[in-house]
């Protein structure tokens, strides 16, 4: 078993719909969590940052983070055409300029 | 800032032949981390260098692929020789190790895009 977890898809949605994207992980050891943007032939790019558990909020963007089931989600609410790309979830155990585990990615259509 | 900056963009070689590949890490950082994404395995750290020095290096696949940094601005992924399964996308990330947690964040170049026929 990988420690991250993550549903390839692909999803596709309808433009305006709301997104839900998951990671599930086996290593309780991990603190920092983020999720990370790549579209198509570019560096994967950082959308959130959290540390242990809770919720952020970053306009259209939500992280949550759910230690006790080893659980993390990003919601987008009002999901644009431009929101398509692969969606990455990374973790890691000290701070985040230490090594990042990451998940498969989860590649996200949305159609207009 | 131009970002983390690697080149080439784009490799085709022969199997066989030794590749070569910089990355340029944001002026500041002291941080720089070189991973591989396949299809299969997705993104995985092959080795990162905190203040240029090779700090873990357990994912580097084996002895054909070494990695230096030899300075604060510099480093490269050699692989010698090369072998078809190498083919991929190689990423270099920097980092700082600031103060607050918020600037410990990895930004990652564009990739190089290497094919080995």
């Amino acid at each position: 078993q990988k420690e991250v977890e993550q549903d390839p898809g692909p999803l596709s949605v309808p433009e305006g719909a709301i997104v839900s994207l998951n990671c599930t992980y086996s290593n309780s050891a991990f603190q920092y969590f983020m999720w990370y943007r790549q579209y198509s032939r570019k560096g994967p790019e950082l959308l959130m940052y959290t540390y242990s558990s809770g919720n952020k909020e970053d306009g259209r963007f939500t992280a949550q983070v759910d230690k006790s089931s080893k659980y993390i989600s990003l919601f987008i609410r009002d999901s644009q055409p431009s929101d398509s790309a692969t969606y990455l979830c990374a973790m890691s155990k000290i701070s985040g300029n230490t090594p990042l585990v990451f998940g498969k990615g989860t590649r996200l259509s949305v159609i207009a | 800032d131009a970002g983390v900056i690697q080149s080439p963009r784009h490799e085709v070689t022969e199997m066989g032949q030794e590749v070569t590949l910089r990355c340029k890490p944001i002026s500041g950082h002291n941080s720089l981390f070189w991973y591989r994404q396949t299809m299969m395995r997705g993104l995985e750290l092959l080795i990162y260098f905190n203040n240029n020095v090779p700090i873990d290096d357990s994912g580097m696949p084996e002895d054909r692929f070494s990695a230096k940094m030899p300075n604060a601005s510099f480093s490269t992924l050699k692989i010698q020789p090369s072998e078809p399964r190498d083919s991929a996308v190689y990423f270099c990330a920097s980092s700082s190790q600031g103060g607050g947690r918020e600037e410990n964040i990895q930004y990652f170049g564009a990739g190089t895009r290497l094919s080995v026929l």
